[in-house]
């Protein structure tokens, strides 16, 4: 168990609401994550954080944001919420720095109608 | 960018048969390589990892992948499929520089009994 909460697990919302998704590790990993999941495209990476305060952004980060005021803590946050964000978004703690795996939580299924 | 190839969205196999599923990823230089498997409603799990000792990976529930460098690839075998092993299975790669970790887009493992 590599002690990631996510939070909620699921949420229906209308378009052009703000949704907040939250990461919970219990691990103290510097490196955390944001991917989503959807057919036929794997996970891609939205943003991810190597430190309080410290972010970059993924390969699909337009209309996401991110903050982590705190280690243990890392919010992906949908401004405005659209159909097309509609998908599983799971978050990530990198074990060690040096070879370390993922280990993922159980992810936020969104659907955005 | 990396990218990560798995050949085949779906893989069937009869129980008792060898389970073969294909990645392959582009770099010049070996980068760490990750097989994780996803059963329904739940975040990945990691089965095995490589980096960079030897190059037949051992991981968990019987398989294991091969590091091959001359093919770029770190496919993934089980001698014999069990019915639980009936899942999507994703490859990864995380460059040897850089904290960014690819994703193919995945494998979907029936076992027909």
């Amino acid at each position: 168990d590599a002690g990631i909460t996510q939070s909620p697990r699921h949420k229906v919302t209308e378009t052009g609401t703000p949704v907040t998704l939250r990461c919970h590790q219990t691990e103290n990993h510097r490196y955390m994550y944001w991917y989503r999941q959807d057919p036929g495209h794997g996970l891609r990476l939205i943003h991810y954080s190597y430190g309080v305060k410290d972010t970059d952004k993924g390969e699909v980060s337009d209309g996401y944001s991110v903050s982590r005021s705190k280690t243990e803590d890392f919010l992906l946050t949908l401004e405005s919420a659209t159909s097309s964000q509609t998908s599983v978004y799971f978050c990530a703690i990198q074990g060690d720095r040096y070879t370390g795996e993922l280990f993922f939580g159980e992810g936020s299924r969104l659907t955005v109608l | 960018a990396q990218s990560v190839t798995q050949l085949g969205s779906h893989v069937s196999v009869s129980e008792g048969a060898l389970v073969l599923l294909r990645c392959n990823y582009s770099s010049s230089v070996p980068p760490y390589l990750f097989w994780y498997v996803q059963y329904p409603n739940q975040g990945l799990q990691l089965l095995l990892k490589y980096t960079s000792a030897a190059t037949l990976v051992k991981g968990i529930n019987g398989f294991e992948a091969e590091f091959k460098k001359s093919e770029t690839s770190f496919h993934l075998t089980k001698p014999s499929a069990h019915m639980s092993d009936a899942a999507e299975y994703f490859c990864a790669v995380r460059p040897n520089t850089g904290n960014q970790f690819y994703f193919g887009t995945g494998t979907s493992l029936t076992v027909i009994p």
